[in-house]
């Protein structure tokens, strides 16, 4: 059960667009269409940004969009906000039927 | 409204024994998958534990099977984890998050694999 490789962190200025990218295997990422994106801004829970790849909740901004080629699901914010400025985790079904997540990447408005 | 409320943190010696609850309310607990998520003091997210509704399947995360055990009651709406010979690698937020489902213009979704909504987390912290 290894964690998602994830970038450590990531920047932007605001209005511009970034991707996050998440790299796992073909026992999970690449697997499954069960990838979900999670923002969590500090001392708070988590929160679902992105479920089954590129399924956004409702109430989530349509600024955020997720996908995936092979065993790398990716998550893309355009238009960045300062309130975007968070840790952001990608999660993933695995062949055990566990869950995975990856290490987070931290985002910083410039 | 959807909430989802953990207790039962603390500390705890190495080797000792804690049980966590999370109190679910707002929605029908029965039909909904759980999951313990935690998280280090200034780490990432681990996945702990999963339960199905019906409490039929069960999963773990290499780190803790063998020494936690996850259950629930789906008449008291309450999620479980039962943590035993614990470590100071234990020591972390622990969360309760249930599988994701809304309902929107009519139209159903459902992540069963998804975690929404989330707790406020419980602290556990192993230490002598």
């Amino acid at each position: 059960q290894s964690a998602l490789t994830q970038p450590a962190s990531v920047s932007g200025s605001p209005g511009q667009s970034i991707t996050i990218s998440c790299t796992g295997t073909s026992s999970d990422v690449g697997g499954f269409n069960y990838v979900s994106w999670y923002q969590q801004h500090p001392g708070k829970a988590p929160k679902l940004m992105i479920y089954d790849v590129s399924n956004r909740p409702s109430g989530v901004s349509n600024r955020f969009s997720g996908s995936k080629s092979g065993n790398t699901a990716s998550l893309t914010i355009s238009g960045l906000q300062a309130e975007d400025e968070a840790d952001y985790y990608c999660s993933s079904y695995t062949s055990s039927s566990t869950r995975v997540f990856g290490g987070g990447t931290k985002l910083t408005v410039l | 409204e959807v909430q989802l409320v953990e207790s039962g943190g603390g500390l705890v010696q190495p080797g000792g024994s804690l049980r966590l609850s999370c109190a679910a309310s707002g929605f029908i607990f029965s039909s909904y998958n759980m999951n313990w998520v935690r998280q280090a003091p200034g780490k990432g997210l681990e996945w702990v534990s999963y339960i199905s509704s019906s409490s039929n399947s069960i999963y773990y995360a290499d780190s803790v099977k063998g020494r936690f055990t996850i259950s629930r009651d789906n008449a008291k709406n309450s999620l479980f984890l039962q943590m035993n010979s614990l470590r100071a690698e234990d020591t972390a937020v622990y969360y309760c998050a249930s599988s994701f489902s809304e309902w929107v213009e009519g139209a159903y979704s459902t992540s069963p694999t998804s975690f929404d909504p989330w707790g406020q987390g419980t602290l556990v912290t192993v230490s002598s």
